[in-house]
């Protein structure tokens, strides 16, 4: 069965320093991964996606991802975060084999930036 | 930018009770999904529906749920008779097609409240 770690729940950083928000996964078949972010009283915002290709993935708002299959994981970062990027952010996989897209979420990381 | 409309925010229920919660999915998407999250957990996949039928359902969607698309722009998930372990955030999503390709877009959340 697919299941999705997110290893930190809260990561605490300063405006304009670079954060790395970290994501494994567990699945016996090929997975697609996702990244959705979540702001105070808003819906789920797909972030990026890798699907196949390249495994570094670029996303909306300056983030990006690299998938590693050895190490079963897709870690989001960004360089340089603003305030504005302070949000409920969610690693997500698909399987393969699916046919109905269904998604398997991992528990979310709350980026707090700071001033 | 089209999105995924969900009524009401929020929803108080006594115990037993029914409880209906409403999403207009974007016009040209085929898929339509149910996720919930409880307070602190993961979000968590319900249903999946597709061609006025179930595609996919979790563990968690057992008889007490159901879901229905009454008139071609709503789609609908009712809770017969709720438990205060019902209480959560739930999610609709819709996407083009089930595939992975097509990204499913969120609504904002109902917040239900069983008392």
């Amino acid at each position: 069965a697919q299941s999705v770690t997110q290893l930190d729940s809260q990561v605490p950083v300063f405006e304009e320093a670079p954060v790395e928000l970290r994501c494994n996964y567990s699945s016996s078949v090929s997975v697609y991964l996702f990244w959705y972010v979540q702001y105070p009283n808003q819906g789920l915002q797909l972030l990026l996606k890798y699907l196949s290709g390249s495994t570094l993935v670029k996303g909306i708002n300056g983030f990006e991802a690299e998938f590693n299959k050895s190490q079963t994981s897709f870690h989001l970062r960004k360089p340089s975060v603003h305030i504005s990027d302070t949000a409920e952010y969610f690693c997500a996989v698909s399987e393969g084999s699916s046919n109905t897209g269904k998604l398997i979420f991992g528990q979310g990381t709350t980026l707090q930036v700071k001033p | 930018e089209p999105e995924v409309t969900q009524t009401p925010s929020h929803q108080v229920t006594q115990m037993g009770q029914e409880v209906i919660l409403r999403c207009v999915p974007i016009s040209n998407h085929l898929y339509f999904y149910w996720y919930r999250q409880i307070l602190g957990q993961k979000v968590e996949f319900l249903v999946s529906f597709y061609n006025n039928e179930i595609s996919e359902k979790s563990e968690i969607f057992d008889d007490q749920f159901s879901v229905e698309r009454p008139d071609g722009s709503n789609f609908t998930l009712k809770i017969r008779s709720t438990k205060l372990e019902d209480s959560a955030m739930y999610f609709c999503a819709s996407s083009q097609s089930g595939t992975v390709n097509q990204p499913q877009h969120f609504g904002d959340g109902t917040r239900l409240s069983i008392l």
